[in-house]
């Protein structure tokens, strides 16, 4: 079973710059999590989809991020205009109805200059 | 407001022997879930185990075992006879359930990060 795809797996922008990331997650996962990782730090929810609807998108930051998942199931996180705090690796996460495990793609490092 | 605490922020020990991760975590559900997951170099998330609130089994796999205890809110994992691929960062992880019948998103700790050393 293929696992959680993510691209680019890296990128470096300037700030003020935009950028979008990509998630293809596994097969039939109806539940899909972005998150974001500071260097140093547990990862921290940034969105959650149950299909194409928005289950909880109390951290993100919405005047820079956002994020779709149109046909209930690739996913799109963009930041628009970048700062430099937003330097960190972008997970994307799925999980199975009814079931608690998540299951991460490698994630995308984004360094903002 | 869930929150999750690993207090150890690195920790090193030689090749062979035992190491325990400490969690200790707050939330005001009554049904919650706890994870760890290892992050090895390569920065994929791998996941470990789940338990349940409701189990306070103690759980073996192989080498490594992990000890739930409610009237502590601690989560710890222990890692037998430790070997130089355990070496890691990793992560203890809370969540609750929504309404649809799934999990929330995950509260992480800050992780630990474990040098094994031959």
């Amino acid at each position: 079973e293929a696992g959680v795809a993510q691209s680019p797996r890296y990128k470096i922008i300037e700030k003020r710059q935009s950028v979008a990331f990509w998630c293809n997650p596994i097969s039939g996962h109806a539940t899909l999590y972005w998150y974001q990782q500071i260097l140093g730090q547990g990862p921290k929810l940034l969105i959650q989809f149950q299909n194409n609807g928005v289950v909880d998108d109390s951290q993100l930051p919405k005047d820079r991020f956002s994020a779709e998942r149109l046909k209930g199931v690739d996913s799109t996180l963009k930041i628009q205009p970048a700062k430099l705090e937003d330097s960190a690796v972008y997970l994307c996460a799925s999980s199975l109805p009814g079931q608690y495990e998540q299951y991460f793609g490698p994630g995308t490092r984004l360094t903002v200059t | 407001a869930q929150k999750v605490t690993q207090a150890q922020t690195e920790i090193s020990v030689v090749e062979k022997e035992d190491v325990t991760l400490d969690c200790v975590y707050e939330t005001r559900d009554t049904t919650y879930y706890l994870f760890w997951y290892k992050q090895p170099p390569s920065g994929e998330l791998v996941f470990l185990i789940r338990r349940n609130s409701f189990d306070e089994q103690n759980e073996i796999s192989g080498r490594y075992s992990w000890n739930f205890q409610k009237s502590t809110s601690s989560f710890n994992f222990t890692i037998t006879a430790s070997q130089v691929v355990d070496s890691a960062v990793y992560f203890c992880a809370l969540t609750d359930m929504y309404s649809g019948g799934g999990a929330d998103g995950l509260t992480f700790g800050k992780g630990t990060h474990l040098i094994i050393q031959p």
